[in-house]
């Protein structure tokens, strides 16, 4: 049975600082996803990872995979408050004749003034 | 591209009756479709895959005749919820995948009085 796991599950930063959020899986796959969940709402693509050795950059957010360590990072540089919202991970798993998306947890992030 | 709809937004009923949800993709396609369940700071539930002009393929747990799926064109999918009951209140999220991407739409939050 694929187990994703995030950790932390909560994080409280100071604006500026830098922090990671870490996903690891349990059995081989090769596509992983991050997401973004503001409160009330649905769920906002942040990052597709194909391969070993994807690393994607978005502003203040850089994503990377390592499918030998089944474990991707989602990393924080220079937190400010926006970036406030639960993040997710989530990896392919085939089954019932179909590709489905397992997630994590969930990290919620507060970026504190 | 890839946008994916959902109505109603927001829903209350009284317990007992049905209610109906809709999910579309708006600009693209989709044969398969899922439908999640997110309970408040939760992590997304998988309900079911939809499939078009076939029968929805049903998660461990999930009871077939109470959460009824149809996915009767490429762009639409419905989830039927029956005799709704206030344990059924929830927020409704379904996704429609295009390649290996699933698109998310905003969700539908049902409470059941």
């Amino acid at each position: 049975e694929l187990k994703v796991e995030q950790n932390p599950l909560f994080l409280s930063m100071q604006e500026g600082k830098n922090y990671t959020i870490y996903c690891n899986y349990s059995t081989t796959s090769d596509r992983l996803y991050w997401y973004r969940q503001d409160p009330g709402k649905s769920l906002e693509s942040l990052f597709v990872l194909l391969s070993n050795g994807a690393v994607k950059q978005e502003g203040r957010l850089m994503a990377s995979l390592d499918t030998k360590a089944r474990l991707s990072t989602l990393h924080i540089t220079a937190a400010v408050h926006d970036l406030s919202a639960t993040y997710f991970c989530a990896v392919d798993k085939w089954g019932g004749g179909s590709e489905k998306l397992v997630f994590g947890k969930g990290t919620k992030l507060t970026v504190n003034p | 591209g890839a946008v994916v709809s959902q109505h109603p937004s927001r829903v209350i009923c009284k317990s007992g009756t049905s209610v109906k949800i809709e999910c579309r993709s708006l600009d693209f396609q989709a044969t398969t479709m899922f439908w999640y369940r997110q309970f408040p700071k939760k992590s997304l539930m998988l309900m079911a895959t939809s499939n078009e002009g076939s029968k929805a393929t049903y998660e461990q747990g999930v009871e077939k005749d109470k959460f009824l799926i149809n996915h009767a064109s490429l762009t639409l999918s419905t989830l039927t919820v029956t005799s709704a009951h206030p344990e059924d209140s929830s927020f409704y999220i379904c996704s429609a995948r295009r390649g290996y991407e699933q698109f998310f739409g905003p969700g539908t939050r049902l409470t059941v009085l």
